[in-house]
């Protein structure tokens, strides 16, 4: 069983709707990433959390936005996508940033489908 | 710049056998980490081994080992017996002192365990 929690497994949305991807771990973690993964591709770093600050944005376009609202909590809010943004959107965390100490613990993911 | 490869996209044996997945990591950077992950269908992506850069000791967990060798670059992981429920796309990953956040992927390694 994976420590770290992904809500919804699967979300359809249209381009004009509003949603939140949901991620949890209580594993004390203190770096919590968001990760984009096409089909048949490696996965793709978005953002990074550390300490509930945002600390990497890679240049990720502003309909996607991300908060962290407690240690615990990562959210990728969704707003006006487009279908090319359809995709797998994993949530990791690690002891804290350096992943020298702490290697990445993934969420299941969650599967967008943007129509 | 920091790249990772693994030549082989699809790999099918028959259950038992034996199998190498190869991963060749370029950087200039003398501290890095070294990882493997394993993504089967249900899509989270699973941690198996880290290794830095000081550290070429091989290992073996169960019927995992790799076998990391600085002189040519190589990271490589073999399953000794190999079961259908191996059957997973893995990636080989790769994290430098200097951007330790941005873990660099392979384009990952589809193997199929056929009974």
């Amino acid at each position: 069983d994976t420590e770290v929690t992904q809500t919804p497994k699967h979300l359809v949305m249209g381009m004009t709707n509003k949603k939140s991807l949901k991620c949890e771990q209580h594993m004390g973690h203190r770096a919590m990433y968001w990760y984009k993964q096409k089909a048949k591709k490696p996965p793709e770093l978005m953002f990074v959390y550390s300490y509930e600050k945002l600390s990497i944005n890679e240049s990720v376009p502003s309909r996607f936005s991300p908060e962290c609202p407690n240690s615990s909590l990562l959210n990728l809010h969704l707003h006006a996508l487009q279908p090319e943004d359809s995709a797998l959107y994993l949530c990791a965390s690690s002891r804290n940033r350096g992943l020298g100490n702490s290697p990445l613990h993934f969420g299941n993911g969650t599967r967008l489908t943007v129509t | 710049a920091q790249k990772v490869t693994q030549a082989q996209t699809e790999i099918s044996v028959v259950e038992k056998e034996d199998v190498t997945l190869d991963c060749v990591y370029e950087t200039r950077d003398t501290t890095y980490y070294l990882f493997w992950y394993k993504q089967p269908p249900s899509g989270e992506l699973v941690f198996l081994i880290r290794r830095n850069s000081f550290d070429e000791q091989n290992e073996i967990s169960g019927r995992y080992s790799w076998n990391f060798q600085k002189s040519t670059s190589s990271f490589n992981f073999t399953i000794t017996a190999s079961q259908v429920v191996d059957s997973a796309v893995y990636f080989c990953a790769l994290s430098v002192a200097t951007s330790y956040d941005k873990v660099i992927f392979g384009p990952g390694t589809s193997l199929s365990v056929i009974p």
